[in-house]
Parts: structure tokens; C-alpha cells; sequence
């Protein structure tokens, strides 16, 4: 089965770094990538549609001076928290999904915690 | 637009028992429709997913699920409940399955398993 990595699984960072998270298609080329948050207890919030050598779509409300999307290849993609601040704590998912595919695969995601 | 509702935010069952979480979407277009499942740190793995084929969808660890367009109703069931089918469980809709399309992802159901 297609098999989708993040890196790292989890982050502890001071207010005010940034914090570059990849997320890889291990046995797939994955011409399209998403980014998902998840706070505890809820569902998962799209925050950005990452299409391989184009720029991010971002959804209504994500800054994307401040989560840059890199899909520089077609198994990598990566996410960019810039000058993080405790409430971008969460937790970060991402998916792949190839062309003309009908299953997105979700990584394992990265629990950040901006202290 | 689409949106999913799912009723229950917990659902106990004692083990053995049958499984029944409940979906409901909108869509003004025929819908594609997902049922994952997460555990506790980890990423979304694909359940099943119905794609306009057959109503009655059979997914890994004996779930299925029915549409009923009806109802606006992708229920998910298991005869038998196991202790490992405690989790996380979110319904998801799309409209359209190409490598540009969203997922909607309901506010997930947390299933526990009573011994």
C-alpha cells in the first residue's frame, strides 16, 4: 500500500523560531499534497492544497507568509511554521494523493508544541 | 458546498457488540464518501470508501458501510466489536476524486470498547 512519512513525528520550539516539517510519498509519486491541523479533540482543518512545482492554495483564514508550502518534487513536500508562537501548537497532517487517484494517504503526523 | 455531521461525538459499545456510527452529509453534486479511522498519535488510515459503485461498501477489520441516498446516510457498522476498534473515526465527503479536489471531513465520533 502507498505509504505517506512525516518528519519529525513530534517538535519542541521557542516562540519565535520556525519549524520546517517534510512529508514524503515513500512508494508513490504524489502529483498533489495536502496540509491538515488538528487541534485535540477535533477534526481535521485544511489548511493548504500543494500541487508539485506550482504554488500552494491556501484555504480562507491560513496565512501564508506564515505556513510557507515547498512541493519541490513529486514525493516532498514541506511545511514551514515561520516565527511560531504558542498558539500554532498543534497537530500537523499531511496527505498524498496521486494523478488521477481516488485515495488520499495521510502521514503519521508532527505534534508541535511552541513553548 | 458540502458538509458532514455525525452523531454522537462518543459511541461506547461492550466488546462483542455491534458498531454503528452514524454519518450524515450535504452535497449538491453525488458525493464521494469516506469513512477513516485514527488512533491516538497517529495519522488517518482509509476505512473504506464509496466512489458510486456498489451501496453497500465493505472496508478492512470487518467494517462496512451503506449509502443511502435517501437518507443522506454512509453509516458505518461491525457486527462485532473488537478492544482494537477503539478510536477515532471521521466520515469525509468530496464531490469529485481528482488530485485538486478537498476532502470535508466530519467532526469525527471517538469510539471506546467496554470489556
Amino acid at each position: 500500500g502507498a505509504v505517506v512519512s512525516q518528519h519529525p513525528s513530534w517538535v519542541i520550539c521557542k516562540s519565535g523560531t520556525s519549524v520546517k516539517i517534510e512529508c514524503r510519498s515513500l512508494d508513490f509519486q504524489a502529483t498533489t499534497m495536502f496540509w491538515y491541523r488538528q487541534f485535540p479533540k477535533q477534526s481535521l482543518m485544511l489548511m493548504a492544497t500543494s500541487n508539485e512545482g506550482s504554488k500552494a492554495t491556501y484555504e480562507q483564514g491560513v496565512e501564508k507568509d506564515k505556513f510557507l508550502i515547498n512541493h519541490a518534487s513529486l514525493t516532498l513536500s514541506t511545511l514551514t511554521v515561520t516565527s511560531a508562537h504558542p498558539e500554532d501548537s498543534s497537530f500537523y497532517i499531511c496527505s498524498a494523493i496521486t494523478s488521477g487517484g481516488d485515495t488520499q494517504y495521510f502521514g503519521p503526523g508532527t505534534r508541535l508544541t511552541v513553548l | 458546498a458540502q458538509s458532514v455531521t455525525q452523531l454522537g461525538s462518543h459511541v461506547s459499545v461492550s466488546e462483542g457488540a455491534l458498531v454503528l456510527l452514524r454519518c450524515n452529509y450535504s452535497s449538491s453534486v453525488p458525493p464521494y464518501l469516506f469513512w477513516y479511522v485514527q488512533y491516538p498519535n497517529q495519522g488517518l488510515q482509509l476505512l473504506l470508501k464509496y466512489t458510486s459503485a456498489a451501496t453497500l461498501v465493505k472496508g478492512i477489520n470487518g467494517f462496512e458501510a451503506e449509502f443511502k441516498k435517501s437518507e443522506t446516510s454512509f453509516h458505518l457498522t461491525k457486527p462485532s466489536a473488537h478492544m482494537s476498534d477503539a478510536a477515532e473515526y471521521f466520515c469525509a465527503v468530496s464531490d469529485q476524486i481528482t488530485s485538486y479536489d478537498k476532502v470535508i471531513f466530519g467532526p469525527g465520533t471517538s469510539l471506546s470498547v467496554i470489556p
